[in-house]
C-alpha cells in the first residue's frame, strides 16, 4: 500500500526547535519530489517546502525561509522538516505529500502531525 | 491573504450543480496548471482535478475542472451529501517561486 506517515509533532515553546519525519512506503521514494504543507487550526492549506528526488534542490515559502530545512534520506525512505526559531504562527497540522511525476499533483498525503508553539 | 481567491462558502441541494471559482494572476493561473483538492473534515486533502481539467482515477465524472485566462473553476454536478467538504485550488506561482493554495471554499449540501 502506498502511504506516508508523519511523526514528530508536539508542543514546543516559542523560539524552540522540532524535527518532523515523513516515512514513505509502497513506492520508489527516490523518484519523487516531496512536499510539506501545513494547516493552522480552522484555516486553509499553506505550502511550506519541497525537495527533489535526491535532495539536491529545495524550495521554501518565504514565511519559513531561513528557519526551516527540508531534507531526505532515500536509504530510509524518509523525509524530514527541521524547524527552528518557532513562532506561535507556525502552529499547524503539518502534512507531507508526494508529487506525482506525471502531472505534478500532490497525489499522496500523510495523515498529518500537529505542531503547537506555545509557552 | 491568499494569492488565489476563492469564495469562502458555497452550497447546493442534493442533485444540483455547484461551481467554485478560483481567481489568480498572470504569474500563477495565467501561466500554470491548476489543481483542485478536496478535504473532508478531519482528513487529509485528496486531489480531485489535476492540470486544469484531468480527473485522477477514482474521481467521478460529475466532477470537472476548467481554466480560462487567470481564473479556474471546479464544477460538481449531481450533488451528494458526501461532497460536503472544503475545496482548494492550487498552482505554482512564478513570481513567488512557490506553490500557492486558494483560501478554500466550504461546500455545504443542504
Amino acid at each position: 500500500e502506498v502511504q506516508l506517515v508523519e511523526s514528530g509533532g508536539g508542543l514546543v515553546q516559542p523560539g524552540g526547535s522540532l524535527r518532523l519525519s515523513c516515512a514513505a512506503s509502497g513506492f520508489t521514494f527516490s523518484r519523487h519530489w516531496m512536499h510539506w504543507v501545513r494547516q493552522a487550526p480552522g484555516k486553509g492549506l499553506v505550502w511550506v517546502a519541497r525537495l527533489d528526488g535526491d535532495g539536491s534542490s529545495t524550495t521554501y515559502a518565504d514565511s519559513v525561509k531561513g528557519r526551516f530545512t527540508i531534507s531526505r534520506d532515500n536509504a530510509k525512505n524518509t523525509m524530514y522538516l527541521e524547524m527552528k526559531s518557532l513562532r506561535a504562527e507556525d502552529t499547524a497540522v503539518y502534512y507531507c505529500a508526494r508529487e506525482n511525476g506525471y502531472d505534478d499533483s500532490f497525489d499522496i498525503w500523510g495523515q498529518g502531525t500537529l505542531v503547537t508553539v506555545s509557552s | 491573504q491568499s494569492v488565489l481567491t476563492q469564495p469562502p462558502s458555497a452550497s447546493g441541494s442534493p442533485g444540483q450543480r455547484v461551481t467554485i471559482a478560483c481567481s489568480g494572476s498572470s504569474s500563477n493561473i495565467g501561466s500554470k496548471f491548476v489543481y483542485w483538492y478536496q478535504q473532508v473534515p478531519g482528513a487529509a486533502p485528496k486531489v480531485l482535478i489535476s492540470r486544469n481539467d484531468q480527473r485522477p482515477s477514482g474521481v467521478p465524472d460529475r466532477v470537472s475542472g476548467s481554466k480560462s485566462g487567470t481564473s479556474a473553476s471546479l464544477v460538481i454536478s449531481g450533488l451528494r451529501s458526501e461532497d460536503e467538504a472544503d475545496y482548494y485550488c492550487a498552482t505554482w506561482d512564478n513570481s513567488l517561486s512557490a506553490w500557492v493554495f486558494g483560501g478554500g471554499t466550504k461546500l455545504t449540501v443542504l
